[in-house]
């Protein structure tokens, strides 16, 4: 079965430092999202991207986030100057259509120090 | 806040017994989808339904969706030990597949 892998799997970084996460969607996918799960809270969503543009973003995604896919198969979320409260699972997930489920990959856990 | 609410936050039950899950929400939806996470892993896609269906089975799955309630349950039939986990209801609010995601419920299922 198709898969939307994540890496790494895990990532410690110094504060202040930037970080890339990395997905590879399925790949006759069109839509591609990222989203994030503090420690026991929420899943919340940070950004959608389709047709190689941000469709929508939150209030979360500020200008330390940005997103794009540099080769038409990777899907890269990067985080400039990272906080402590930037510590999460990162997940990436992608969609063939709005109205059907998506494929989330295994998460990338960034731990801030 | 479109925010969904489940209910209970957590379940424990023994293996053979059915699970049910409850979810809320605020505002008309496009559809609404349970996801699966086992412990520090990824999100599982288990089931979508639409806003206008009512009912919907998958295997030992059924899901149910009360527009007029704003609700919707998971009903796990003949539980297993591996359906512990915990289970997420997620809502499309028309915005274009954004999805909002409740704060889960946490089912535990005892051999």
């Amino acid at each position: 079965e198709p898969e939307v892998t994540q890496t790494p799997s895990h990532q410690v970084t110094q504060m202040g430092q930037e970080v890339i996460l990395r997905c590879v969607p399925i790949s006759n996918h069109l839509y591609f999202y990222w989203y994030r799960q503090i420690l026991g809270q929420k899943v919340e969503f940070l950004v959608s991207f389709y047709n190689n543009e941000i469709s929508e973003k939150s209030e979360i995604f500020d200008d330390q986030f940005s997103v794009e896919r540099p080769d038409g198969s990777n899907f890269t979320l990067k985080i400039r100057s990272t906080k402590l409260e930037d510590s999460a699972m990162y997940f990436c997930a992608s969609g063939t259509e709005i109205n059907y489920g998506y494929t989330f990959g295994s998460g990338t856990r960034l731990t801030v120090v | 806040s479109q925010q969904g609410e489940e209910d209970p936050q957590a379940l424990s039950i023994q293996e053979g017994e059915n699970a049910t899950m409850n979810c809320s929400y605020k505002t008309s939806i496009n559809n609404l989808q349970w996801y699966r996470q086992n412990s520090g892993r990824g999100l599982v896609h288990l089931i979508l339904i639409r806003s206008n269906e009512r009912e919907k089975h998958s295997g030992r799955l059924r899901v149910t969706l009360d527009t007029s309630k704003k609700s919707s349950s998971l009903l796990i039939t003949a539980s297993r030990a591996a359906d512990t986990a915990s289970y997420f209801c997620a809502t499309d609010y028309n915005q274009g597949g954004k999805l909002i995601f409740g704060q889960g419920t946490e089912l535990s299922v005892k051999p």
